[in-house]
């Protein structure tokens, strides 16, 4: 079963940094591109960042970008988000997405989402 | 950027069909794919329609997408409703250097 695990949200105050992770198994994890979206509370989905198979693209929202970091480690079937100067806007649910396509190249979309982890901006 | 935009809520009783529209404000929606996903109250996104049109394994045939250039829209249908069809459905596109979600529209089957 193709499954995407998140871990590392919680709460932090404005201008603080947190690590996000995400495991993936049952699938080739370095075969595919791997996205963040965020849904803050009560409101719609909004895409954060992508990063492509072996790292060499990386996307940002213009909300987020010079502040977030994409990475991925193919070695141990996981990417990460790291998260600098948070603000309390930046307080969502965090998802970490697969891009369903092999080696797809630029964006795309996602097929398989995990079940998300909480990161709350407060002072 | 571009955006793309929802109707905030549609309702129709079970049995019949409803169609959500996704209009984007610049750039050719044939140009690049359009998803659908559909995410119930507490739970994560699941797609429901991928590259404009296409049903993922597990999607029930009521479920259909679609594309109209001349509105520069995206359509998802569902036919003979379900209430377990009540949720919040979100399209999707992007671009060259971001992916864009519309603002969700909040089906009520009543």
């Amino acid at each position: 079963e193709v499954q995407m695990v998140e871990s590392g949200g919680g709460l932090v105050t404005p201008g603080g940094s947190l690590r996000l992770s995400c495991a993936g198994s049952g699938f080739t994890f370095n075969d595919h591109s791997m996205n963040w979206v965020r849904q803050a509370p009560g409101k719609g989905l909004e895409w954060v960042s992508s990063i492509s198979s072996y790292s060499n693209d990386k996307y940002y929202a213009d909300s987020v970008r010079g502040r977030f970091t994409i990475s991925r480690d193919n070695a141990k079937n996981s990417v990460y988000l790291q998260m600098n100067s948070l603000r309390v806007e930046d307080t969502a649910v965090y998802y970490c997405a697969r891009d369903p396509r092999v080696f797809g190249d630029l964006l795309y979309g996602m097929d398989v989402w995990g079940q998300g982890t909480t990161v709350t901006v407060s002072s | 950027n571009f955006m793309l935009t929802q109707p905030h809520s549609v309702s129709e009783s079970p049995g019949k069909t409803v169609t959500i529209s996704c209009t984007r404000s610049t750039g050719n929606i044939v140009s690049y794919y359009v998803q659908w996903y559909q995410q119930r109250p507490g739970s994560s996104p699941t797609n429901v329609i991928y590259e404009d049109n296409r049903r993922p394994s597990g999607v029930p045939y009521r479920f259909s997408g679609s594309i109209d250039s001349s509105s520069n829209s995206a359509f998802l249908t569902i036919s003979g409703l379900k209430t377990e069809d009540e949720a919040d459905y979100f399209c999707q596109s992007y671009d060259l250097s971001h992916v864009v979600f519309g603002g969700g529209t909040k089906l009520t089957v009543l």
